[in-house]
């Protein structure tokens, strides 16, 4: 049982290029969400999906964007690496927004940008 | 910005000592969840109560919530070594937001 998958573990960017970070769940889960965790800072939330072709911003959007065309997948694209972007990326997903079981994470991908 | 506040941002106990975490916040809510984070790794569901609940417990853990104070509180009893972690508290109204966290270190 796999539950979410991010790929890359690890990745270092230059300043301007842009990449994508992969999220994969196969709990059939309609709800996934991508937060990044900065030192001190707990987890802030970028974008969220209630479902496949829905997608909403979080409270720190900018310099993101997500798609969601299956229930199973739901990436996280950079599209100009800024240092500011340096973070710890976390992938969650949930039976609902209200995540009345909870939400499973997972393991995360730490981002370096310079 | 964040929705939570976690106190104390860290706690050090030894093994056998009950933890105790609180966590304020400011708007209201629809639940309010606990998660465990390993040093390098996810975060992991912990226990989870309702706006309409007082107290729930699981195994060790003991969570509590009063919404006219807008705060939560985690209790540990019996702590162990495998108990060291951060723990934050996350909050669900339209969607979940995180504090800060806790971090526990329990001395063997």
């Amino acid at each position: 049982n796999a539950g979410v998958t991010q790929t890359p573990k690890f990745q270092v960017l230059k300043t301007g290029q842009s990449m994508t970070l992969q999220c994969a769940q196969d709990m059939n889960h309609e709800y996934m969400s991508w937060y990044r965790q900065d030192p001190g800072m707990g987890l802030r939330l970028i974008h969220y999906s209630v479902g496949a072709g829905i997608t909403d911003q979080g409270e720190v959007p900018n310099g993101y964007n997500v798609s969601r065309s299956t229930t199973e997948d739901f990436p996280l694209r950079l599209l100009s690496a800024a240092p500011s972007q340096t973070s710890v990326y976390f992938c969650a997903s949930s039976y609902s927004k209200s995540g009345v079981v909870g939400y499973t994470f997972g393991s995360g991908t730490r981002l370096t940008v310079v | 910005s964040q929705q939570g506040e976690e106190d104390p941002q860290a706690l050090s106990i030894q093994e056998g000592e009950n933890a105790t975490m609180n966590c304020s916040y400011k708007t209201s809510i629809n639940n309010l969840q606990w998660y465990r984070q390993n040093s390098g790794r996810g975060l992991v569901h912990l226990i989870l109560i309702r706006s309409n609940e007082r107290e729930k417990h699981s195994g060790r853990l003991r969570v509590t919530l009063d919404t006219s104070k807008k705060s939560s509180s985690l209790l540990i009893t019996a702590s162990r070594a495998a108990d060291t972690a951060s723990y934050f508290c996350a909050t669900v109204n339209n969607d979940m937001r995180f504090g800060a966290g806790t971090r526990l270190t329990v001395k063997p």
